[in-house]
């Protein structure tokens, strides 16, 4: 089945600088794919969502980049500030299963410095 | 935006005893999934459920679990008996429609079987 590798596991920049999160994915028929930001003590949400005809999109700040030769999945927020601090989490789902269950990474706890 | 409630936030029981955990939807979603994170690891897919059945289980949905949304209320996941692999944060999420991608997720539930 699906497999998903998150990297890093933590991660820590300075206001203003750029952070990326990585996840790779072993399923070329995936589908669709997301990124999910994770505060204290609350619950997922929904940051941006791409389906597989789709390489590149942004929104407020952030950037999702999709590699499918490489299966490869990229979040890049650009300018990060303290408010971002939180765990995010890449999930995808894969088509071949028939299943509408979303496969998570691992997460990434991202800690922005003022 | 839409919200899924879950109540308790944390609950602690001894092994061998039921627990029902339970989850208040985004009111005019109709498909409820529960997903399962042991502290550190990915978050795992447990089931889904539409229409007053469960449409798709993991290998993780043991014969201990069952789930229900009796006459529209809570959805709830309950554990009998409970084990000690059991120690987990449950997260509860819903969609509007059958295979829509986008899931809104509640807070989780920190279950800890001693």
């Amino acid at each position: 089945g699906e497999q998903v590798e998150q990297r890093p596991p933590h991660l820590s920049v300075r206001e203003g600088d750029s952070a990326i999160i990585i996840c790779t994915y072993t399923d070329s028929a995936t589908a669709y794919f997301s990124w999910y930001k994770q505060e204290a003590g609350a619950g997922l949400q929904l940051l941006m969502s791409v389906l597989s005809n789709v390489d590149r999109k942004e929104e407020q700040g952030l950037t999702v980049l999709l590699n499918k030769k490489d299966k490869r999945l990229s979040l890049n927020l650009t300018a990060a500030h303290p408010g971002d601090s939180a765990v995010y989490f890449c999930a995808v789902r894969p088509l071949s299963s028939g299943s509408w269950q979303l496969i998570f990474g691992s997460g990434t706890q991202l800690t922005v410095m003022p | 935006g839409p919200k899924v409630l879950q109540i308790p936030s944390h609950q602690i029981i001894d092994m061998g005893q039921m627990v029902t955990l339970n989850c208040d939807p985004v009111s005019n979603h109709l498909y409820f999934y529960w997903y399962k994170q042991i502290l550190g690891q990915q978050m795992e897919f447990l089931v889904n459920f539409y229409n007053g059945k469960v449409m798709e289980k993991s290998k993780l949905f043991k014969d201990q679990f069952s789930v229900e949304r009796p006459d529209g209320s809570y959805f709830t996941l309950k554990i009998q008996p409970t084990a000690l692999e059991d120690s987990a944060v449950y997260f509860c999420a819903s969609s509007l429609k059958v295979g829509q991608n986008t899931l809104y997720f509640g807070a989780g539930t920190r279950l800890s079987v001693l």
